[in-house]
């Protein structure tokens, strides 16, 4: 079946502009995380979303950084006022239960770079 | 809190065998390996569970000492198909903690 699509592929913007990055799981998939990663980084978690509960935003850097997942499926990162230190690869990751006991399948990012 | 990945990048020969070391300073429930190629998404490997068996993902293999609060990945023989870096993730339940990566270079 197919695997996590994002989209756009890459987004170029200029600093102050508002940013939408879209995740479309895979079908079934109850748990859906977003994280960040700088050249050259790992990976720092950003918010994640299981099933019917409250997302956990705990790793969203700032108040710019916003996310909802609609129907328990499709997700959208939404970055306001994009500043040059957002530009990073965004990675939208689903698994079928909470990441620590199920496999993570990721999405090929979004590369996001603000001039 | 993120994990301490070490080394930072490692150099082998096609056969050689190195060991990829992550530490958590917090009680874990699990650790996850996955494998990213330049360009690509991070890909799975394996996840070891509090109170299982080590992993193996063919001549890969990984284990997961609780109390040390720590993991190693065995890349054995290794081929020119292992070049990549490599991240640990840990879980206490919910969220993986990535570690920094190690960055594998296997020559001919």
């Amino acid at each position: 079946g197919a695997g996590v699509s994002q989209s756009p592929s890459n987004k170029v913007t200029e600093k102050g502009k508002d940013v939408e990055l879209r995740c479309d799981p895979i079908s079934g998939h109850t748990a859906l995380y977003w994280y960040r990663q700088s050249l050259g980084q790992g990976l720092e978690f950003l918010i994640y979303f299981q099933g019917n509960s409250a997302p956990d935003k705990s790793g969203l850097p700032s108040d710019r950084f916003s996310a909802e997942r609609t129907g328990g499926s499709v997700s959208t990162l939404t970055i306001q006022r994009t500043q040059q230190e957002d530009s990073a690869v965004y990675l939208c990751a689903s698994s079928q239960g909470l990441a620590g006991g199920n496999e993570q399948f990721f999405g090929p990012g979004t590369r996001l770079t603000v001039l | 809190q993120q994990p301490v990945q070490s080394p930072q990048a490692v150099i082998l020969r096609e056969g050689e065998d190195a060991v990829i070391n992550c530490s958590s300073s917090k009680a874990l429930y699990s650790v996850h390996w996955y494998r990213q190629k330049h360009g690509e998404a991070p890909v799975f490997l394996m996840i070891l569970l509090k109170g299982g068996e080590q992993m193996r993902h063919e001549k890969i293999s990984a284990s997961f000492n609780e109390k040390k609060q720590q993991s190693s990945l065995y890349l054995t023989a290794s081929q020119l198909s292992y070049s990549g870096t490599y991240f640990c993730g840990t879980s206490r339940g919910s969220e993986l903690s990535f570690g920094a990566g190690t960055t594998v270079t296997v020559r001919a």
